[in-house]
């Protein structure tokens, strides 16, 4: 049962931290995205990837976060240094063809950040 | 810029009786897909149901349908017999169709929470 998998699944930090997600992709995806939950904003897109290369990051905080792909098996969004106001559930999700087919999402990364 | 609008932040449903969840939208573009994912207390975010706009035929899962009105731009997901299990956050979902460019990402609404009483 192929699946997206996150790391950590919960992470607490002390503000001016650096804070590294995981994410794994199901094999054979050609699409990554990054997608923050917080109560005020509900689900907002962070950045999107297809075939590794960056498509869409405007809705990342250029300053302190950045999103990478070193290879098709991993996706790592980075924030440097970490605030409060970044406390939040992030999601990767993958897809094949990214017109047509469904995102399937990993567990999330809680992040509270102090 | 597409939106996602659930009105119904809450709704209750009686176990084996049948619920709706509303979802409308607005876009100018013809072809796209609509979804509902379900989170559960787990947060994992879990599809539902898909439809694609060019589809005239209702989308069905199991207890799981939609009402998909493409000239009034409304999603509405109808579960019947509901279970306690259904239990969950659902959240309707736009993605554009268009090829090319960036746009592949889901835009969602702000969900609703769904409770089922025994």
């Amino acid at each position: 049962d192929a699946r997206v998998t996150q790391t950590p699944r919960h992470k607490v930090t002390e503000m001016g931290q650096e804070v590294t997600m995981r994410c794994q992709p199901i094999l054979g995806h050609n699409t990554v995205f990054w997608y923050r939950q917080t109560m005020m904003q509900g689900l907002e897109l962070l950045a999107y990837f297809r075939n590794r290369a960056p498509l869409d990051d405007s809705g990342m905080p250029k300053d302190r976060f950045s999103a990478e792909m070193p290879d098709a098996t991993l996706a790592t969004l980075k924030i440097q240094p970490s605030e409060p106001r970044d406390s939040a559930v992030y999601f990767c999700a993958s897809g094949w063809r990214e017109f047509t087919d469904t995102q399937y999402f990993g567990p999330g990364t809680r992040l509270t950040v102090l | 810029a597409q939106t996602v609008t659930q009105s119904q932040p809450e709704m209750s449903v009686q176990e084996a009786e049948t619920v709706t969840l509303s979802c409308t939208y607005d876009t100018s573009e013809s072809d796209y897909y609509l979804f509902w994912y379900k989170q559960p207390p787990s947060r994992q975010m879990i599809l539902v149901i898909r439809q694609e706009a060019y589809k005239q035929q209702n989308a069905t899962e199991n207890r799981f349908s939609v009402n998909f009105q493409k000239a009034a731009k409304s999603f509405s997901l109808k579960i019947s017999d509901s279970q306690l299990g259904d239990a969950a956050m659902y959240f309707c979902a736009y993605r554009s169709a268009l090829y090319g460019g960036s746009q592949g990402n889901l835009i969602f609404g702000k969900g609703t929470k769904l409770s089922v009483k025994p």
